[in-house]
């Protein structure tokens, strides 16, 4: 089964700092993957997602990821981020065509100081 | 008119207690899902729902059942609750034929129950 790795739980970062947040993930097929955010006592809302076509995709609040199939990453970057980018971070894979076995990494806590 | 919503948003309750928790989406998807976030945020994947048909149930003790009376609910059923069972735990809901939405899954806001 497919799986996902976030190497870091806790990324703290001063406001307007660029920020990247790593995921690698391991699967013998295709996959989607995806960026999930998580305020404070909310629920995950999608961030953005690979599906298939350009390597890297953006969300509107300027968040990116590119897709690196040779190495097996989807890391999350931001050129400057706010104090209201302050939340968990989650990194997910599925397997293409079977999105109903979504897994999801144990998160990253990204923390932006004034 | 909010996308994907559970009741009760908080869940306190004695070991050995039965509870439900509900799960209601007016986005006229086709497949729901259930999740369970653990203290250390880690989320798992417990059910899905597709057309009324489970399709993934991973190893999650019977005492946990999903009842849908409908497309647009998903109940969760929690028998002889136990500690280990406190956590949060969310619904998802996605559509399986909307280009736009292509694999995206929405969460409600999540219920945290408590086991004492």
């Amino acid at each position: 089964a497919q799986s996902v790795t976030q190497l870091d739980s806790q990324v703290p970062v001063f406001e307007e700092a660029p920020v990247e947040l790593r995921c690698n993930y391991s699967s013998s097929v295709s996959v989607y993957l995806f960026w999930y955010v998580q305020y404070p006592n909310q629920g995950l809302q999608l961030l953005l997602k690979y599906l298939s076509g350009s390597t890297l995709v953006e969300s509107i609040n300027g968040f990116e990821a590119e897709f690196n199939k040779s190495q097996t990453s989807f890391h999350l970057r931001k050129p400057s981020v706010h104090i209201s980018d302050t939340a968990e971070y989650f990194c997910a894979v599925s397997v293409k065509y079977n999105n109903n076995d979504m897994r999801f990494g144990a998160g990253t806590r990204l923390t932006v100081k004034p | 008119d909010t996308a994907v919503s559970q009741t009760p948003k908080y869940l306190v309750t004695q070991m050995g207690n039965d509870k439900s928790i509900k799960c209601e989406q007016n986005l006229g998807h086709d497949t729901m899902y259930w999740y369970k976030q653990d203290s250390k945020k880690f989320l798992k994947i417990m059910f899905s729902y597709n057309n009324k048909e489970l399709i993934i149930n991973e190893t999650v003790p019977n005492r946990f059942s999903p009842k849908s009376p409908d497309k647009a609910h998903l109940n969760l059923h929690i028998n002889s609750l136990e500690l280990g069972d406190s956590a949060v735990y969310f619904c998802a809901s996605e559509s399986v034929r909307g280009l736009a939405d292509l694999e995206t899954q929405y969460f409600g806001p999540g219920t945290r129950l408590l086991v004492l």
